[in-house]
């Protein structure tokens, strides 16, 4: 059963980079996209972006400026860094396994797309 | 567009059937993930693909898909299920719905 632990610094100040990481145990890592999903207080989810194992990366385009996803394939992690936060910036982060599949029907394919396990989420916090 | 419009509340009757919908350009060729969400957890992935659910998921939760409306159903609702419902899709970008939040009266 594949679990997602990850880390990193809680409090920041604006201007700073924040910077998690995600440890992926029990399973694959090749074969899956690996995320970074975002929720502020209060509110709904956000992507941030993701990679695979060959470090291949999607981000969000509201947040590409900002973003570096990057893989560590020794040690089966994926880490996020965030550059220039603001008070906005201020979220519960999680880690996601993304999966990818098609559907092959006669009348044209579907595709679908689904994001578990998750990680226990990190919340940082940016204030001055 | 890439965006997908959840209603912000429903609620439903303990032991009733309620209905989520997930409104967007994209579920024409994706089919629609589900995620519940408890107050201070995680999302958990209750439905994925076409109408599948992982392992522990109760049989009551079901997905179905018709155009661009993707819809999550709980049959018989528990006061357990109530919680924050996301939608989810990949079309241009990866998107979430805005999220329903369901009360169990």
């Amino acid at each position: 059963q594949v679990q997602l632990q990850q880390w990193g610094a809680g409090l920041l100040k604006p201007s700073e980079t924040l910077s998690l990481t995600c440890a992926v145990y029990g399973g694959s890592f090749s074969g899956y996209y690996w995320s970074w999903i975002r929720q502020p207080p209060g509110k709904g989810l956000e992507w941030i972006g993701e990679i695979n194992h060959s470090g291949s990366t999607n981000y969000n385009p509201s947040l590409k400026s900002r973003v570096t996803i990057s893989v560590d394939t020794s040690k089966n992690q994926f880490s996020l860094k965030l550059s220039s936060v603001t008070a906005a910036d201020t979220a519960v982060y999680y880690c996601a396994r993304v999966v990818i599949r098609i559907y092959y029907y006669g009348s044209g394919n579907v595709w679908s797309n689904w994001f578990d396990p998750w990680g226990q989420g990190t919340l940082v916090t940016v204030s001055s | 567009s890439s965006e997908l419009t959840q209603d912000p509340a429903v609620s439903v009757a303990l032991g009733q059937t309620v209905r989520i919908t997930c409104q967007g350009d994209s579920l024409r060729s994706y089919y629609a993930s589900w995620y519940q969400q408890k107050p201070g957890q995680a999302p958990v992935l209750v439905i994925y693909g076409k109408n599948n659910r992982p392992s522990g998921i109760p049989d009551r939760f079901s997905g179905s898909s018709s155009g661009n409306t993707a819809s999550l159903t709980i049959t018989g609702a528990q006061a357990e299920d109530e919680a924050d419902y996301y939608c989810n899709s990949r079309g241009q970008r990866v998107v979430f719905g805005g999220g329903t939040k369901l009360t169990v009266l």
